[in-house]
């Protein structure tokens, strides 16, 4: 069965610095994977995601993943932090076997500092 | 512009009350869903359809109720069965329920008990 765990609920970084977030997946066949970001009260959005092929994905906003077979990861990471990436990520998987459902993680808050 | 209409955007419900959310997409997407999402567990399924007149149970459907009568349309009703309703709501939608789709999201509604 798919899963996906979000390692850490709440992420703090300085402004300028590195955004790492992190997301391991379980899947028993090639996954389809995810982020989305949601600022407050709104729906999510998708930032990137990776379906076949090159396994480092870029997507909107300066975002990244890598897609990690042999460590089960996606991470999501940005160079720079800007105070408007506070908000909170989500990570989702899908593949054939989960009936096409996408599973998505609890999510991580990133607070970004002055 | 195309997207995924809710409505409203906050709601009150009493004890004992049925209420309904509006969801109405313009994407000519055939798959649609709700989720709800309370703090720290992520987005739940509640209730998907991949077409007209047809619909599926998600992980959390007791105490919900939806119809699928448009393409575009797809309300859902909280009932009184429903014992701990308060919650953010998200309606949501795709090209088909296919592994790799995108999931499009509304703005969601929020539903307090009062």
């Amino acid at each position: 069965a798919q899963s996906v765990t979000q390692l850490g609920s709440h992420v703090s970084v300085s402004e300028g610095a590195l955004v790492l977030l992190r997301c391991n997946y379980s899947s028993s066949v090639p996954p389809y994977l995810f982020w989305y970001v949601q600022y407050p009260n709104q729906g999510l959005q998708l930032l990137l995601k990776y379906t076949t092929g090159a396994t480092l994905v870029k997507g909107i906003n300066g975002f990244e993943a890598e897609f990690k077979k042999s460590e089960t990861s996606f991470h999501l990471t940005k160079p720079s932090a800007h105070m408007s990436d506070a908000a909170e990520y989500f990570c989702a998987v899908s593949d054939y076997t989960g009936g096409f459902k996408t599973i998505f993680g609890a999510g991580t808050r990133l607070f970004v500092k002055a | 512009d195309g997207g995924i209409t809710q409505s409203p955007k906050y709601l009150f419900r009493k004890e004992g009350q049925n209420v309904t959310l509006s969801c109405e997409q313009n994407l000519n997407h055939d798959a649609m869903y709700w989720y709800r999402q309370d703090p720290g567990q992520g987005l739940r399924l509640i209730y998907y359809s991949q077409i007209v007149n047809d619909f599926q149970k998600g992980d959390i459907a007791e105490g919900y109720s939806v119809s699928r009568e448009k393409k575009e349309s797809f309300p859902l009703t909280v009932t009184s069965a429903q014992k701990n309703p308060t919650a953010f709501y998200l309606c949501a939608s795709s090209i088909g329920q296919l592994s790799g789709n995108t999931i499009y999201f509304g703005e969601g509604s929020w539903l307090t008990v009062v």
